[in-house]
């Protein structure tokens, strides 16, 4: 069963932090990596789709790297913000579809 | 509608009703995703449409769920003789088909409680 693992599960960080997190997944065969954000009543909206090994992509405060050799990806937010509060999913896209991680839920205190 | 739609948006329902979900996609996308969220686990995948085909319905848990998109566009998600543990938020994405280069565009979900 592929399992790609996400972690920390939760963080909790004031206004102002930078933080980061990480997704593993298994390094053979990749094609790509997807990152969504997930605000409470809202849907999934993609952040990056990223497909070559040390990638980096940027989006405002927001940054992901990738390492396919190693299969792992980083995510970083600078300078946190209560907005950026959700859960981030990274999803390994596998034979036609996307298989999920189980998030790391961001909660950013004023 | 500009995004993917998404009905009901919440479900309640009795053990062994059979239940419907619809997803209608962004207009122009051929692939169709179904994924299911439990509390405090990422989206598991059901079952994904190219066209009105079935590409791969591997992660329907039992037979008591099955999926259609019979014109290519809108899909319907059917359960069966619901049980308590079908609980969850089923998730409808969409894609232009491009295969994992495409960001997928999800609906809000269907809140779906079994009591």
């Amino acid at each position: 069963i592929l399992n790609v693992e996400q972690s920390p599960q939760s963080l909790h960080v004031q206004e102002g932090d930078s933080t980061n997190f990480t997704c593993s997944f298994p390094s053979s065969n990749f094609y790509a990596l997807h990152w969504y954000r997930w605000e409470t009543a809202k849907s999934p909206e993609a952040l990056f789709v990223m497909t070559l090994n040390g990638d980096e992509k940027k989006k405002g405060r927001i940054s992901a790297t990738l390492n396919t050799k190693e299969g792992y990806s980083y995510l970083y937010i600078k300078g946190s913000q209560p907005e950026d509060s959700a859960t981030y999913l990274c999803a390994l896209y596998v034979e036609g579809k996307l298989i999920f991680g189980q998030g790391t839920e961001l909660s950013v205190k004023p | 509608g500009a995004g993917v739609s998404q009905t009901p948006s919440n479900k309640v329902t009795e053990k062994g009703k059979y239940v419907e979900l619809r997803c209608d996609p962004i207009s122009g996308h051929t692939a169709l995703y179904w994924y299911r969220q439990s509390l405090g686990q990422g989206p598991e995948f059901l079952i994904y449409f190219q066209g009105t085909g079935a590409a791969d319905d591997s992660g329907l848990p039992n037979d008591r769920f099955f999926a259609v998109r019979p014109e290519g566009s809108v899909s319907t998600l059917k359960i069966q003789r619901t049980e308590r543990g079908d609980s969850a938020v089923y998730l409808c994405a969409s894609s232009l088909g491009t295969g994992g280069l495409g960001e997928l565009f999800f609906g809000e979900g269907s809140r779906l409680t079994v009591l």
